[in-house]
């Protein structure tokens, strides 16, 4: 069982800053997916990064699977309030989906 | 329905009393997942139904815990004999394949045992 690592543990930030949130792993990832969960809600897919190298744009964020798949990053562009939220990085293990303990960002108007 | 259901939203419970919470996924699809996610945690594998059968049970702490989706379905899990530690929110996802394909969250049972 590989363990997922994610950091910064928490981030508080203004608007319109960029950041960047990453997960990492002893091991290799078969794919990684990206989830963010808002308070008193279920995570919601962001993402799933499959191929080593590989980079997902999804509006202003971008996502990054390293070449060894074993890190992937997250970056967000001009943050804004709405992206408030829990982000977590999730791996297949065997039959579940294993999740990080997540980044907890606060963008502040 | 459009997304997954989960019920009770809140459940609060006297320390070694049993509770059920229920989850509908969404129609048609395969696959049911419950996660157990403590306070500022990320979510905790508990178990994963492939229609009616319970293909993996190796996340439950405890006999205390036990879930079933008898027709493939709604599923339920039920903690006998609360305890404090099993406070949490538990999370009923679904996916309309196999392990790996995209999860679709309930919002959860907030379950506080006194």
């Amino acid at each position: 069982t590989q363990l997922l690592e994610q950091s910064p543990q928490f981030l508080s930030i203004q608007e319109g800053e960029n950041l960047t949130v990453y997960c990492n792993s002893s091991s290799v990832f078969s794919s990684l997916q990206w989830y963010r969960q808002e308070p008193g809600e279920g995570p919601v897919l962001l993402v799933t990064v499959v191929t080593g190298g590989e980079v997902k744009k999804l509006k202003r964020l971008t996502f990054q699977f390293g070449d060894a798949r074993k890190d992937s990053s997250l970056h967000i562009t001009a943050a804004q309030p709405g992206d408030t939220g829990l982000y977590l990085c999730a791996e297949r293990d065997n039959n579940d989906m294993r999740f990080g303990a997540g980044t907890r960002l606060t963008v502040k108007p | 329905g459009a997304g997954v259901s989960q019920s009770p939203r809140y459940k609060v419970a006297k320390r070694g009393q049993d509770v059920a919470l229920r989850c509908d996924p969404i129609s048609g699809h395969v696959s049911l997942f419950w996660y157990q996610q403590a306070l500022g945690q990320g979510p905790e594998f508990l178990t994963y139904f492939q229609n009616e059968a319970q293909l993996d049970k190796s996340g439950l702490p405890s006999d205390r815990f036990f879930a079933e989706r008898p027709e493939g379905s709604v599923s339920t899990l039920k903690i006998q004999r609360t305890q404090q530690e099993d406070s949490a929110v538990y999370l009923c996802a679904s996916s309309l394949g196999g392990v790996g394909e995209k999860l679709f969250f309930g919002s959860g049972t907030q379950l506080s045992v006194l």
